[in-house]
């Protein structure tokens, strides 16, 4: 896979119930961001989590880190349905010298009422 | 809180014609971004900027695109000659540094 990979691409969840993405990446990474997006609209930047954190909170967010596995999760707990939105990951690399994003291809979660 | 701009929300060009899509960047930060975004597909980095110079460029920023900052606010992408397949979104991001990457909420470019 891609740097950046996320999984599953599609969640469907009632409104309370957790949501629990993951991503993937391939190559040593400075930090990892998770970025939401609604449909057609602009990148809200939700947290950061640098290569030498593990987890992460903000709110009813959870990012965890495990930089053995090359991987990070995102949870958000008691989802609502204004959390329906795409989801993304999107890392820097090491040795980068414009700290470009490359991003994952999203989940696309959707909370039902 | 302060955020990034971007204009137009919209822009609709015939192929071959030139467009310049404008951002004014979070007014302390220092690195600058154009990423795109084609329907349906991942974000994708095209160049960032620091210092008044591109610090990196992917292989889509080839020689039909360039970036300006004319002066203390503004940051533009210019397309010389729009293609078809250069429709999409295009967002402007801009950080202080090994910071988040804030971004503002896109033009949309068809090219017809």
């Amino acid at each position: 896979s891609q740097q950046g990979e996320e999984d599953p691409q599609a969640l469907s969840i009632q409104e309370g119930e957790n949501a629990t993405m993951n991503c993937s990446y391939k190559t040593s990474i400075n930090n990892l961001q998770w970025y939401r997006q609604n449909s057609g609209r602009g990148l809200v930047h939700l947290i950061l989590i640098r290569s030498n954190e593990r987890e992460k909170h903000s709110g009813r967010l959870r990012v965890t880190l495990d930089t053995s596995k090359k991987s990070s999760s995102l949870l958000i707990t008691a989802s609502r349905a204004a959390d329906t939105a795409s989801y993304f990951c999107a890392t820097t690399m090491n040795n980068n010298a414009g700290n470009m994003l490359t991003f994952g291809g999203g989940t696309r979660l959707m909370v039902k009422p | 809180e302060p955020e990034v701009t971007q204009t137009p929300s919209h822009q609709v060009t015939q192929m071959g014609q030139e467009v310049i899509l404008r951002c004014v960047p979070i007014s302390n930060h220092l690195y600058f971004y154009w990423y795109r975004q084609i329907l349906g597909q991942k974000v994708e980095f095209l160049v960032s900027f620091y210092n008044n110079e591109i610090s990196e460029k992917s292989e889509i920023f080839d020689d039909q695109f360039s970036v300006e900052r004319p002066d203390g606010s503004n940051f533009t992408l210019k397309i010389r000659s729009t293609k078809l397949e250069d429709s999409a979104m295009y967002f402007c991001a801009s950080t202080t540094g090994r910071g988040p990457q804030y971004f503002g909420p896109g033009t949309r470019l068809t090219v017809l």
